[in-house]
């Protein structure tokens, strides 16, 4: 079985300052790997995800994520952030071998960005 | 456009009733699912479905029930048999392994 580990469960960060979301994954076989955020009372939203190929993963709204193989690692990052990217944001895994395609979710991370 | 709607966006239940959420999909996929969202537990998979009239257990299916009769819909009912209904209720659908998933915009249900 795999799992999804959010190391940061709030992140506060000042508008225009970068920030890193970290997550970390556990699995025997090859997953591919989601990030999404989460605005309040709203369902989810698929920022990026990789497959395969470039280990760096371009998404919408400027975030970027790299995939380290090694260190079974998928982190989130924007180099500058807006009021607007506060929300909740998870990480999620699926295996390559699960024709479901079924997602298992990281508990989390909340960033609060302050002006 | 193409989506998924969660209908209703809030519904209140007294101790004791089954309440359904209703979830539909216009996006053609085959494989549904009903996560529930409690504070800082992330999203827990109650059911899912890839086809019509087939469905399976997520991790915490005691308490509710499915059915799809329809590709494009695929409700959620409470039972008063789920001790702690009270929480955010997440469908989404998948058109398969990779592609990740589309979700609607939730249903918030509250136990009076």
């Amino acid at each position: 079985a795999q799992s999804v580990t959010q190391l940061d469960s709030q992140v506060p960060v000042f508008e225009e300052a970068p920030v890193e979301l970290r997550c970390n994954y556990s699995s025997s076989v090859s997953v591919y790997l989601f990030w999404y955020v989460q605005y309040p009372n709203q369902g989810l939203q698929l920022l990026l995800k990789y497959l395969s190929g470039s280990t760096l993963v371009k998404g919408i709204n400027g975030f970027e994520a790299e995939f380290n193989k090694s260190q079974t690692s998928f982190h989130l990052r924007k180099p500058s952030v807006h009021i607007s990217d506060t929300a909740e944001y998870f990480c999620a895994v699926s295996l390559t071998t699960d024709s479901w395609g079924k997602l298992q979710f990281g508990a989390g991370t909340q960033v609060v960005v302050t002006p | 456009d193409g989506g998924i709607t969660q209908s209703p966006k809030y519904l209140f239940r007294k101790e004791g009733q089954n309440v359904t959420l209703s979830c539909e999909q216009n996006l053609n996929h085959d494989a549904m699912y009903w996560y529930r969202q409690d504070p800082g537990q992330g999203l827990r998979l109650i059911y899912y479905s890839q086809i019509v009239n087939d469905f399976q257990k997520g991790d915490i299916a005691e308490g509710y029930s499915v059915s799809r009769e329809k590709k494009e819909s695929f409700p959620l009912t409470v039972t008063s048999a789920q001790k702690n209904p009270t929480a955010f209720y997440l469908c989404a659908s998948s058109i398969g392994v990779g592609s990740g998933y589309t979700f609607g915009s939730g249903t918030r249900l509250t136990v009076v």
